[in-house]
């Protein structure tokens, strides 16, 4: 079964500093990634996917992300954060077939002006 | 349609009464999911459809939570004798198998009085 594990539930960052969000995920196959963003009253949506294709995925936004097997991770990074980024954040994971998609437990951006 | 849609949008009800709320996936989404999003809080899976496979209910709360997917489509999670814990937002997503990213609903906002 595939897990992800989101380091930090809450991370701040100056308007126009490097965001960094951290996502491990577990997966007994080559995983499918995916990250997504939820803005303050509404829905997910989706920022990037992995479909092991390129390593680094890029998303709407400005938004990246590496896919690196040796570390298990699939980092989230921004070079300059806007104010319009303050949101909450999820990485899923999922495997081959009729695997569900799971969800970490998210991550919240706070943008400092 | 063009998204998932959900219905209603949002749902008052008196705690101890029975509701159903409803989810419309995308035409030709094989996979289907129910999550629930208690106040500033993460995502809490509660089923999963996949195609004519018997459903994922390990998400499901208590034996008050009930849903269905008839004709591989349309979706109902039904909530018996809700109870004041009970009230969130209640998110429906669908998705086709495999490397394909799920869509999300705007959600249903259920709150027990």
């Amino acid at each position: 079964a595939q897990s992800v594990t989101q380091l930090g539930s809450h991370v701040s960052v100056s308007e126009g500093a490097l965001v960094l969000l951290r996502c491990n995920y577990s997966s007994s196959v080559p995983p499918y990634l995916f990250w997504y963003v939820q803005y303050p009253n509404q829905g997910l949506q989706l920022l990037l996917k992995y479909t092991s294709a390129a390593t680094l995925v890029k998303g709407i936004n400005g938004f990246e992300a590496e896919f690196k097997k040796s570390e298990t991770s699939f980092h989230l990074t921004k070079p300059s954060a806007h104010m319009s980024d303050a949101a909450e954040y999820f990485c899923a994971v999922r495997g081959f077939g009729n695997e569900k998609l799971t969800f970490g437990t998210g991550t919240r951006l706070t943008i400092i002006p | 349609g063009a998204g998932v849609s959900q219905s209603p949008s949002n749902k008052v009800t008196e705690k101890g009464k029975d509701v159903e709320l409803r989810c419309d996936p995308i035409s030709g989404h094989t996979a289907l999911y129910w999550y629930r999003q208690s106040l500033g809080q993460g995502l809490e899976f509660l089923i999963y459809f996949q195609g004519n496979s018997a459903p994922d209910k390990s998400g499901l709360p208590s034996d008050r939570f009930s849903a269905e997917r008839t004709g591989g489509s349309v979706s109902t999670l039904t909530i018996q004798r809700t109870q004041q814990e009970d009230s969130a937002v209640y998110l429906c997503a669908s998705s086709l198998a495999g490397r394909f990213e799920a869509f999300f609903g705007q959600g249903t906002r259920l709150t027990v009085v």
